[in-house]
């Protein structure tokens, strides 16, 4: 069956716009998760849905992420205001129900942002 | 806090060597979720395989095994037999109780050469 998938692939933004990310989850899978991987901090949780709500949004780090889930499926990673540091590859995942202990989390191949 | 460290950052074998990445996580949790991602040159993250806190069993797969040993507090997996299609970044992952939340080790870099 179809995986998790994500869009664009690749983005390339110049510093102080906004950028939007895509995530298309398994389908039927209630949880979905935001990642980041970078060069300099690894690869660091974001925020993590549970159908529309976001129990867990402590990892984004700061006001000018955000993100939001509608009808329990697609997702939208929005920067506003973008900074070079922001550059990294965003990746989402999604599991049948939230929580470690019940499902594996399957991820995207994840949209690569460069902010110029 | 929880925390994964992979003290590892690149290690290069020739193909058929054994290779062992060592993991080592820290928590105060009594209950959690270990995990092994792999991260081929394509870039997508393959999951591995799960364990959990309360089971300490050494679990095998083809050429891949894995041994937990809570008293040391470490999560450690072989390749028996490399081969080139090993070649990929590998992540030792720690998750907790109910939440979603994946804390991700540095990465072991792994090349298996021909």
């Amino acid at each position: 069956g179809a995986g998790v998938s994500q869009s664009p692939s690749n983005k390339v933004t110049e510093k102080g716009k906004d950028v939007e990310l895509r995530c298309d989850p398994i389908s039927g899978h209630t949880a979905l998760y935001w990642y980041r991987q970078s060069l300099g901090q690894g690869l660091e949780f974001l925020i993590y849905f549970q159908g529309n709500s976001a129990p867990d949004k402590s990892g984004l780090p700061s006001d000018r992420f955000s993100a939001e889930r509608t009808g329990g499926s697609v997702s939208t990673l929005t920067i506003q205001r973008t900074q070079q540091e922001d550059s990294a590859v965003y990746l989402c995942a999604s599991s049948l129900v939230a929580g470690v202990g019940t499902d594996t989390q399957y991820f995207g191949p994840g949209t690569r942002l460069t902010v110029l | 806090a929880q925390k994964v460290t992979q003290a590892q950052t690149e290690i290069s074998v020739v193909e058929k060597e054994d290779v062992t990445l060592d993991c080592v996580y820290e928590t105060r949790d009594t209950t959690y979720y270990l995990f092994w991602y792999k991260q081929p040159p394509s870039g997508e993250l393959v999951f591995l395989i799960r364990r959990n806190s309360f089971d300490e069993q050494n679990e095998i797969s083809g050429r891949y095994s894995w041994n937990f040993q809570k008293s040391t507090s470490s999560f450690n997996f072989t390749i028996t037999a490399s081969q080139v299609v090993d070649s990929a970044v590998y992540f030792c992952v720690y998750g907790s109780g109910n939440t979603g939340k994946l804390i991700f080790g540095q990465g072991t870099t792994l090349q298996v050469k021909p």
